[in-house]
């Protein structure tokens, strides 16, 4: 069983529809990440977080530690978001990473 | 100027040979990291160095062998290559180990035949 589990596996939406992709995790963590790859292949870090919320442009990130549990929204989607967003946490056990398996969105004009 | 930058960009070789690939970051960032990407695209972590120290060396065969020249290289040198090699492999920079946003490099497709 993977240590980080994301839903959806795959999504698809409109374009300026709401979007939400939920990580959960079995581990005690120091930190949650979350990665975009585009479908040329390059790994972009969209936050880091250990608590609370952050925002970045139409992009959110929430994280609830005693739930275990982190979604990443984004507010009017477009085509350019297409891509697979991947969460990844480092434990609080020492130095790792445990990935999840990404979630594949498109977004259609 | 690109930030962690990999050479080669694509790697096709025969079972049995040698290869290695490199990665360099401009970031002046303490931490880098191997990663492996499968068929399937999930990601997994293989080896992470500190200041040119190995901190994370997960269960990865011994045909793998990173090397840290100084603390802005960490090359990856697979020796014995095997069909299952085949992957993409991605170099990643980070200030802090784990805690801290990680800067990914292109990636190097490795095809096996």
């Amino acid at each position: 069983k993977n240590e980080v589990e994301q839903s959806p596996q795959n999504l698809t939406a409109q374009e300026g529809e709401f979007i939400t992709i939920n990580c959960s995790y079995s581990v005690g963590i120091s930190a949650l990440h979350w990665l975009q790859q585009h479908p040329g292949g390059g790994i972009v870090s969209l936050f880091m977080l250990s608590s609370g919320k952050k925002k970045h442009g139409r992009l959110i990130a929430t994280i609830n530690i005693q739930e275990k549990h982190s979604s990443l929204h984004i507010t009017a989607s477009h085509p350019r978001d297409s891509a697979v967003y991947i969460c990844a946490v480092t434990p609080n056990t020492g130095n790792q990473f445990y990935f999840g398996t990404g979630t594949s969105l498109t977004v259609i004009p | 100027d690109t930030a962690v930058s990999q050479t080669p960009k694509y790697l096709v070789t025969q079972m049995g040979n040698d290869k290695s690939i490199k990665c360099e970051q401009n970031l002046g960032h303490d931490t880098m990291y191997w990663y492996k990407q499968d068929s399937k695209k999930f990601l997994k972590i293989m080896f992470s160095y500190n200041n040119k120290e190995l901190i994370i060396n997960e269960t990865v065969p011994n045909r793998f062998s990173p090397k840290s020249p100084d603390k802005a290289h960490l090359n990856l040198h697979i020796n014995s290559l095997e069909l299952g090699d085949s992957a993409v492999y991605f170099c990643a920079s980070s200030q802090v180990a784990g805690l801290d946003t990680q800067y990914f490099g292109p990636g190097t497709r490795l095809t096996v035949l």
